[in-house]
């Protein structure tokens, strides 16, 4: 079974702090995405991860992925609370999209001033 | 067009009518996809079309569900006989071809049966 598990499902924390969200996926792809969802909004993307080692970084947002350990990473680096999201990983498993996205059930981050 | 955008935004329906749902996904995309987004099960893949075939439905939930797609640009996904079950938001996504890169979004269709 295809398996997509993100940790935490929730966070709180406080503006400037760091933090990481983690997420195993089940069966090898080498092709991991990113989303962000604001509050009554559709997905917004973030990051492609395409190959193994393969980091990406975009303001106070880095991601990485390690296919070997079937993990990818998203850092959060003196957090703002304009990330404030929830924020999803997603796996391609197919290779040629014909199965879509498996998407993990998302982490709720909360960023206090 | 910019985006990908769908229509209705907001369906409200009572249960047991059929509703469709649009999809018109960014100009030269062939690959679009449609998920269904909903507290209980998350993001679900349901369908996905390389122009204008589907080579796969089993991930739709039941047979009351259809989609289709013309002329490789907008697709419909038609809901039968809706049931409360049914009430979830329904996202659209295109790429430009199967499995390149990412997928981008529509703003999704809030389905609600009562």
């Amino acid at each position: 079974e295809l398996k997509v598990e993100q940790n935490p499902l929730f966070l709180s924390m406080q503006e400037g702090k760091n933090y990481t969200i983690y997420c195993n996926y089940s069966t090898t792809s080498d092709r991991l995405y990113w989303y962000r969802q604001d509050p009554g909004k559709s997905l917004e993307s973030l990051f492609v991860l395409l190959s193994n080692g393969a980091v990406k970084q975009e303001g106070r947002l880095m991601a990485s992925l390690d296919t070997k350990a079937r993990l990818s990473t998203l850092h959060i680096t003196a957090a703002v609370h304009d990330l404030s999201a929830t924020y999803f990983c997603a796996v391609d498993y197919s290779g040629g999209g014909a199965d879509g996205l498996t998407f993990g059930k998302g982490t709720h981050l909360i960023i206090q001033p | 067009g910019a985006g990908v955008s769908q229509s209705p935004s907001n369906k409200v329906t009572e249960k047991g009518k059929d509703v469709e749902l649009r999809c018109d996904p960014i100009s030269g995309h062939t690959a679009l996809y449609w998920y269904r987004q909903s507290l209980g099960q998350g993001l679900e893949f349901l369908i996905y079309f390389q122009g204008n075939s589907a080579p796969d439905k089993s991930g739709l939930p039941s047979d009351r569900f259809s989609a289709e797609r013309t002329g490789g640009s907008v697709s419909t996904l038609t809901i039968q006989r809706t049931q409360q079950e049914d009430s979830a938001v329904y996202l659209c996504a295109s790429s430009l071809a199967p499995g390149q890169g990412k997928q981008y979004f529509g703003p999704g269709t809030r389905l609600t049966v009562t």
